[in-house]
């Protein structure tokens, strides 16, 4: 079964730091592309990062731009967020997603989601 | 950067009705580049459509996406009970600024 497993959410203070981590299961982990998606109390979806299959490129939305460091292990089948310099408006349920295709050249659907794991960010 | 507009943003239906929900973009969609989830509440979102009008692995017949350019469609045929949930479209493509969701539809039990 392909499974994403998150983890590492937590209360943090403004201006803390935090790591986020998913546990990818059940395919070939390093032939997909792999992305962070958040979605704050009450809202919608918003896309924050994306990894290539062997860990480049990385992209990264501009709210989080220079804050946020995307990476992956494929020895571990492994993903991890580095957040830094969090505020307020971070706070939100925090969704490791997989590429629907395997090296396509197209930043594809998200076709498997974590189960989210929470980030509050408050004093 | 292209927005994506859903309308509406609730849609009140009867189990067993047809449900039509629009996801309108503000500059064409190339490819047809467009994908829609169901979310239910505590949980993640389910990718049900692709590439505009293909179903992803293991949804039900009932669901179905169309449209092209900038005026898509998904239309579920006949309301289940579990059907009722919040439904986004999002855009996607050959750069990651592409990736953009719409605000979401909520489809409530009228």
């Amino acid at each position: 079964e392909v499974q994403l497993l998150d983890s590492g959410g937590d209360l943090v203070q403004p201006g803390g730091s935090l790591r986020l981590s998913c546990a990818a299961s059940g395919f070939t982990f390093g032939n997909y592309a792999m992305n962070w998606v958040r979605q704050a109390p009450g809202k919608g979806l918003e896309w924050l990062a994306h990894i290539g299959g062997d860990g480049e490129p990385t992209n990264y939305a501009d709210s989080v731009k220079g804050r946020f460091t995307f990476s992956r292990d494929n020895s571990k089948n492994m993903l991890y967020l580095q957040m830094n310099s969090l505020r307020a408006e971070d706070t939100a349920v925090y969704y490791c997603t997989k590429d629907a295709v395997s090296n396509n050249g197209i930043y594809d659907a998200f076709d498997v989601w974590g189960q989210g794991t929470v980030v509050t960010v408050s004093s | 950067e292209i927005v994506l507009t859903q309308s509406p943003g609730t849609l009140s239906l009867s189990p067993g009705e047809r449900a039509t929900l629009s996801c309108r973009a503000s500059q064409t969609i190339t490819s047809n580049y467009l994908a829609w989830y169901q979310q239910k509440p505590g949980q993640a979102p389910r990718l049900l459509i692709y590439g505009a009008s293909s179903r992803a692995t293991d949804i039900p017949d009932r669901f179905s996406g169309s449209g092209s350019g900038t005026d898509f469609t998904l239309t579920i045929s006949r309301l289940e009970p579990e059907d009722f949930a919040i439904y986004y479209c999002q855009q996607y493509g050959r750069s990651a600024s592409m990736y953009t969701f719409g605000q979401g539809t909520k489809m409530e039990i009228k």
